[in-house]
């Protein structure tokens, strides 16, 4: 079975500051990859995604993330973090088959809040 | 996601009480999905639907069965809800298409006394 760790429940940074957010999924396929952030009541935005390729992806709001397979990593980094930034950040895994369609369901990382400090 | 809509927003009822959630989408996609996210352990998968006709168990599916009534539309229900059914519910949908990303709704954050 698929599965995701995001090793840091919480993370406090300044603003300004660079970022890392750390993600580990474990799966025996070929992964797709996901980020996703949280604002306080709301749904889930994606912040990009990796399915094949150049292995370093950009997002929106200046997010990047670095898919690394022998590590079995994705990690979301950001070089200067805005108060804008907090939130709880989700790290999600799916699987597809051998012909390149999905299995469908993903699997979430038990999250990671950021808190921004001025 | 406004494509996705999720009704009502909050809700909070008695044990024993049957609960419907509602979600409906103008995205077009077949694939719906709902999950209850719980404080530390993330969004978990309650059950999902790849076509109307086509309606599979999460891996928390125990106390919750789903409609899927049209393409557009995907309900969750709660026969009888517990307390430990406290919780944010939200639905997703997503293309057909190998690696297309989930849209989320707003969510719905019940409370069970």
């Amino acid at each position: 079975a698929q599965s995701v760790t995001q090793p840091d429940i919480h993370i406090t940074v300044s603003e300004g500051a660079s970022l890392e957010l750390r993600c580990n999924y474990s799966y025996g396929a070929t992964p797709y990859l996901f980020w996703y952030v949280q604002s306080p009541g709301q749904g889930l935005q994606l912040l990009l995604k990796y399915f094949s390729g150049d292995t370093l992806v950009q997002g929106i709001k200046g997010f990047e993330a670095e898919f690394k397979r022998s590590q079995s990593s994705f990690n979301l980094r950001k070089p200067s973090v805005h108060w804008s930034d907090a939130a709880e950040y989700f790290c999600a895994v799916g699987a597809l088959k051998a012909g390149g369609t999905s299995y469908g369901k993903l699997t979430f990382g038990q999250g990671t809040i950021l808190t921004v400090h001025p | 996601d406004a494509d996705v809509t999720q009704t009502p927003r909050n809700r909070i009822t008695k044990t024993g009480k049957r609960i419907m959630l509602e979600c409906s989408q103008t995205k077009g996609h077949d694939r719906m999905y709902w999950y209850r996210q719980d404080p530390g352990l993330g969004l978990r998968l309650i059950y999902y639907s790849f076509d109307v006709k086509d309606i599979n168990k999460g891996e928390i599916s125990d106390g919750y069965s789903v409609s899927r009534q049209a393409q557009a539309k995907f309900s969750l229900s709660l026969e009888s809800a517990i307390p430990n059914q406290t919780a944010l519910y939200f639905c997703a949908t997503s293309d057909y298409q190998g690696n297309q990303p989930q849209h989320f709704g707003d969510g719905t954050r019940l409370s069970i006394l």
